[in-house]
């Protein structure tokens, strides 16, 4: 069944620590996006990339990081610099064009050690 | 700019209570209008979508009707379930739009 595997399901993250979360899609769509979502929030999206080796900042990008160099795969780096990681991450994807619905991955929860 | 509005929760309900969660948006033109679902520890699901005006969508038993003269797409559902126990969100696409806008979520509690 096609859809989209975010990996790993639980990271923590220690002080001054980069790391990266996993976000592979299956389902050949061409735009990719990150959200963040903090206990009883909607979703902030972080970057979001439109088609292979493009992307653009949403709406709280600082501290984070991302690469799209192949069209599966839009791995989403938290850096040192994100000074309040904690939160839930979810990736989605969908057919490019207007109007398309989102399908989103099942998340990484993401917390400070 | 655009923006989506939903009624705070959470709600709770007794099973096989009407479930209504308002939604009103704010866009130009003629918007895309979404409802999505949230269980513990997962992603959202795309419930249902409505594309043009006095458009109704429906899924599982659940339905929204996208209303223009309002700027409304409430969603409703004649008989909860301990199952539909969830956060959902309302959402839009504007017009020749690329990005979707959320509404802040509205937590669902059904008690059997």
């Amino acid at each position: 069944d096609g859809g989209i595997t975010q990996s790993p399901k639980y990271l923590f993250r220690k002080e001054g620590q980069n790391v990266t979360l996993s976000c592979e899609q299956n389902l050949n769509h061409d735009a990719m996006y990150w959200y963040r979502q903090d206990p009883g929030q909607g979703l902030r999206l972080i970057y979001y990339s439109q088609i292979v080796n493009d992307f653009q900042k949403g709406d709280i990008a600082e501290g984070y990081s991302v690469s799209r160099e192949k069209k599966e795969s839009f791995p989403l780096t938290v850096t040192s610099a994100q000074k309040n990681p904690t939160a839930f991450y979810l990736c989605a994807s969908s057919v490019q064009g207007g109007g398309q619905p989102q399908h989103f991955g099942d998340g990484t929860r993401l917390s400070i050690l | 700019g655009n923006s989506v509005t939903q009624m705070e929760g959470p709600v709770t309900l007794s099973e096989e209570a009407f479930l209504t969660i308002n939604c009103t948006y704010t866009a130009t033109g003629y918007p895309s209008l979404f409802w999505y679902v949230q269980y513990p520890g997962e992603g959202l699901q795309l419930l249902l979508k409505a594309t043009k005006a006095d458009d109704k969508g429906s899924n599982k038993g659940f339905e929204a009707t996208y209303r223009k003269e309002t700027t409304s797409f409430h969603l409703e559902k004649g008989s909860v379930q301990v199952s539909d126990s969830a956060v959902y969100f309302c959402a839009l696409i504007s017009t020749g739009g690329f990005k979707t806008i959320f509404g802040a979520g509205t937590r669902l509690f059904v008690k059997a």
